[in-house]
């Protein structure tokens, strides 16, 4: 596609529920990230890939968020029995080359709401 | 690790008076510093990018200036327009795989 797509947009989940948010980025994009992005504030880096490799986990907040990029192309978020402080948009960016060389694309993100 | 403050939260303007929006950071590595402009709801997309070696980059109305030795960078935005209105990002990276955010100032162009 043209640009990074995200699905789904709107996410609503009671809490404990495990939620599974998808990333497509631009395609050839080597480098993928994804950031936390509450209510109000910046995003907050959460993980990096470097085509399949998880090169960079270090912010993600508990061991219930996962991600994997198994091919090196789409990546997955996993949240496993949510909270409602994971309540945020969950924004996914992929980037030409690997780590910060350049422009980071930016998909529309994933909006969650945990109750 | 990085920590990047921005200043103002908010910011409201009259069309066509210039805005500045300021921005520092801790990490003195870091040598790339983006400015992303983030209409409501909408995905952030780059506006003006610069790097360590230069000291200022001017893009049409945009320009961003960068003091290395304060660490701090700074974006210009001239004869502001109501589609300025947006929340903008500053950010730094030290060429490792996290970029940094502050956390945003409101932009508000009135009419």
């Amino acid at each position: 596609g043209a640009g990074v797509s995200q699905s789904p947009r709107y996410k609503v989940a009671k809490r404990g529920q495990d939620v599974a948010l998808r990333c497509d980025p631009i395609s050839g994009h080597v480098s993928l990230f994804w950031y936390q992005q509450a209510l109000g504030q910046g995003p907050e880096f959460l993980t990096y890939f470097q085509n399949e490799a998880q090169l960079d986990k270090s912010g993600l907040p508990s061991d219930r968020f996962f991600a994997e990029r198994p091919e090196g192309s789409v990546s997955t978020l996993k949240i496993q029995r949510t909270q409602q402080e994971d309540s945020a948009v969950y924004l996914c960016a992929s980037s030409l080359a690997s780590g910060f060389t350049g422009e980071l694309f930016f998909g529309e993100g994933s909006r969650l709401t945990v109750l | 690790g990085e920590n990047v403050e921005q200043h103002p939260s908010t910011l409201s303007v009259q069309e066509g008076d210039s805005a500045v929006i300021k921005c520092t950071y801790s990490d003195s590595a870091s040598n790339y510093f983006p400015w992303y402009k983030q209409e409501l709801g909408k995905r952030p997309q780059l506006i003006i990018d610069i790097r360590s070696n230069v000291g200022e980059k001017k893009d049409q109305r945009i320009a961003v200036t960068l003091n290395k030795t304060a660490k701090h960078f700074s974006l210009h935005i001239t004869e502001t327009q109501p589609e300025d209105s947006a929340v903008y990002f500053c950010a730094a990276s030290n060429a490792g795989n996290m970029l940094t955010f502050g956390g945003g100032t409101r932009l508000m162009v009135k009419p």
